[in-house]
């Protein structure tokens, strides 16, 4: 079966600082991967999909960028956080059929 | 742009009673899921919604799509406290699994 890992859990980091938000997939191969963000209390914002190594779209412009170095990881980065960066981070990753969506556990992350 | 919408936004109601939960979106798309969120948590895949005039069901929640009107439905029958959630739609406005766009989410509460 397919299983999907996050981590960090959670993460305290100042404004400024750099960010890297690791996902890997296992049981499955070439997966399409997405990282959303959620604001507290408010729905699921797409970041970035990706549906190959090395092939990333971004849906917003943002501070955050990705990246796909193996078929089963998908990075979150940031070069300097943001206030504006906490939220709820969430990996996901999809077949090419049913397209149906299965999420990570997150990663919460707050700017201090 | 593309709406998602979902009503109501907050929803309270009573062990045993009966209730349903509107998606509205604003473009053409023939994918809908719905995803169960718990407090501090992942979101859950629910049911995944691929034709016009879908109908899924588990348990006491049942889930249908009308493309035509743009419009999924989760209906709830006799609830329980364990149905406490918030429930999510998502449209794959690109039909090939690499746009969903989420709605705000509806907040359940179902009081003893």
């Amino acid at each position: 079966s397919q299983t999907i890992h996050q981590w960090p859990a959670t993460l305290v980091q100042p404004v400024g600082s750099p960010l890297s938000l690791e996902c890997t997939v296992e049981g499955t191969s070439n997966p399409n991967l997405y990282w959303y963000r959620q604001a507290a209390g408010r729905g699921l914002q797409l970041l970035f999909y990706s549906v190959g190594i090395g092939q990333i779209s971004s849906e917003v412009p943002q501070n955050l960028s990705a990246s796909r170095p193996q078929d089963r990881q998908f990075i979150l980065s940031s070069k300097k956080l943001l206030l504006s960066d906490s939220g709820f981070y969430l990996c996901a990753w999809s077949d090419g059929t049913v397209y149906e969506q299965y999420f990570g556990p997150g990663t919460r992350l707050t700017v201090t | 742009e593309l709406k998602v919408e979902q009503n109501p936004l907050f929803l309270s109601m009573q062990e045993g009673k009966n209730y349903t939960i509107y998606c509205n979106y604003s473009t053409t798309s023939d994918r809908l899921y719905w995803y169960r969120q718990d407090p501090g948590k992942s979101l859950e895949s629910l049911f995944v919604l691929l034709s016009n005039g879908a109908v899924k069901q588990e348990g006491r929640l049942m889930a249908s799509l009308d493309t035509k009107a743009r419009l999924s439905t989760l209906h709830i029958t006799a609830a329980v406290h364990d149905l406490s959630a918030t429930y999510f739609c998502a449209v794959d406005i690109a039909n090939y699994g690499q746009n969903f766009v989420f709605g705000p989410g509806t907040r359940l509460s179902v009081l003893p």
